[in-house]
């Protein structure tokens, strides 16, 4: 069975820093992409990074509006996927949420974890 | 970008009910949309990849359709268990959301 599971959330001053972490098991994680998509309240979905596997050299890709402020790396040998968050602003207030990317797009996705940038 | 817009925003339909919901691109993605369902407190889950292939476990109620611009979902006999969030995805360049389709039962 697929399972995700994302950790590290939590309450950030505004300018502070976080690391998402994204832990998976049930799937050959070497075989995958994985990306991070996050949700402000009451708001619609906004991708936000991609990290490709060692078949493509592990490129990453972020949407424009994080890019610099976000990180994506992955550890094959844990089989997890990690997002680091810097310079965080109110706007970063989202459920973010870790998925796999097969063929047939985001077919899997963890519960998401709650990060709340307020002072 | 590819801008994505769903429509409606919200839809209230009766059990049995045929249910329709929109999404349209706002240039040609070819068949490069999926249709995910999200219940309140769950992650979402892909229902429809590529316009109108069905995933695997997912009821036969669902299905989809389109090409190009336009897509439609389809819930052919509303369930007491659709209640939730609809929002296509489109992966034609990059990925881009739509804004979500809120699904109540009247």
């Amino acid at each position: 069975e697929v399972q995700i599971l994302e950790t590290g959330g939590g309450l950030v001053k505004p300018g502070g820093s976080l690391r998402l972490s994204c832990a998976t098991s049930g799937f050959n994680f070497n075989d995958y992409f994985m990306n991070w998509v996050r949700q402000a309240p009451g708001k619609g979905l906004e991708w936000v990074a991609q990290i490709r596997n060692k078949n493509y050299n592990y490129a990453t890709y972020y949407a424009e509006s994080l890019e610099g402020r976000v990180t994506i790396s992955r550890d094959d040998s844990k089989s997890s996927v990690y997002l680091q968050v810097s310079s965080l602003r109110a706007e970063d207030t989202a459920i973010y949420y870790c998925t796999r990317e097969g063929i047939t797009l985001f077919d899997y996705w963890g519960q998401g974890v709650m990060v709340t940038v307020s002072s | 970008d590819i801008q994505m817009t769903q429509s409606p925003s919200f839809l209230s339909a009766s059990v049995g009910d045929r249910v329709t919901i929109n999404c349209k691109a706002s240039q040609n993605i070819n068949r490069y949309l999926n249709w995910y369902q999200q219940k309140l407190g769950e992650a979402p889950k892909l229902l429809i990849y590529n316009a109108n292939s069905l995933q695997t476990g997912i009821p036969s109620r669902f299905s989809g359709s389109g090409s190009g611009t336009d897509f439609t979902l389809t819930i052919s006999s509303l369930q007491p268990e659709d209640v939730a969030t609809y929002f296509c995805l489109q992966h034609n360049s990059w990925r881009t959301f739509g804004g979500g389709t809120k699904l109540e039962l009247k």
